[in-house]
């Protein structure tokens, strides 16, 4: 099976910087995702990563380490809209399906 | 405008009745897929299909039953046989299983 571990929560003010650390234990994988959830909404497509390195898509960037099995999403100059739940998600090559973390809950505070 | 879309968004029902959720999409994906939600915690994949007549179980499949009879629509029952089945329930669907995977609104379903 696949196991993938994310912090709970983080508080961070405006215009911060934000970290989001997954690490993820699986068989066989094949990449890294990352989706946003508002509260009560649906969870949308933020980046992927199959290789190493830095994936960057405006104020979000990703990275992929897969020798430490370890992937980051980093949110640069956070606004009040960004808070909000983030999942890393893991593809697996046995049958290609997502298997999703807990979770990180965002609190971007005034 | 292409999209997903489920239907209610609210659904109450009494314990030990069947009830189905609709999940239509018009993106042209050939997979789609179901996950259950609990409050504070991820996505648990219920059922998922990777093309029409073809579907597999996901990690929780237990008092689940599915269809794929059409690309378009991949309606999901929760049976009475589900134990705890009050969650929100969200449906996807992706070009490819695995693929950038996009979700419609949700259904929140109340089993009193």
């Amino acid at each position: 099976g696949q196991s993938l571990e994310q912090p709970s929560e983080v508080t961070a003010v405006e215009g911060a910087i934000v970290q989001i650390n997954c690490t993820y234990q699986t068989s066989g994988f094949y990449g890294l995702s990352w989706y946003q959830q508002h509260d009560g909404g649906a969870p949308t497509f933020l980046s992927y990563n199959a290789l190493d390195g830095l994936e960057e898509t405006g104020r979000f960037s990703s990275f992929l380490s897969r020798s430490d099995s370890y992937g980051y999403l980093l949110l640069q100059e956070l606004q009040m809209k960004d808070s909000a739940s983030y999942f890393c998600a893991v593809r697996t090559t046995n049958d290609y399906k997502l298997s999703f973390g807990a979770g990180t809950t965002v609190t971007v505070r005034a | 405008d292409g999209g997903i879309t489920q239907s209610p968004k609210y659904l109450f029902r009494k314990e030990g009745q069947n009830v189905t959720l609709s999940c239509e999409q018009n993106l042209n994906h050939d997979a789609m897929y179901w996950y259950r939600q609990d409050p504070g915690q991820g996505l648990r994949l219920i059922y998922y299909s990777q093309i029409v007549n073809d579907f597999q179980k996901g990690d929780i499949a237990e008092g689940y039953s599915v269809s794929r009879e059409k690309k378009e629509s991949f309606p999901l029952t929760v049976t009475s046989a589900q134990k705890n089945p009050t969650a929100f329930y969200l449906c996807a669907s992706s070009i490819e299983v695995g693929g950038e995977q996009f979700f419609g609104p949700g259904t929140r379903l109340t089993v009193l």
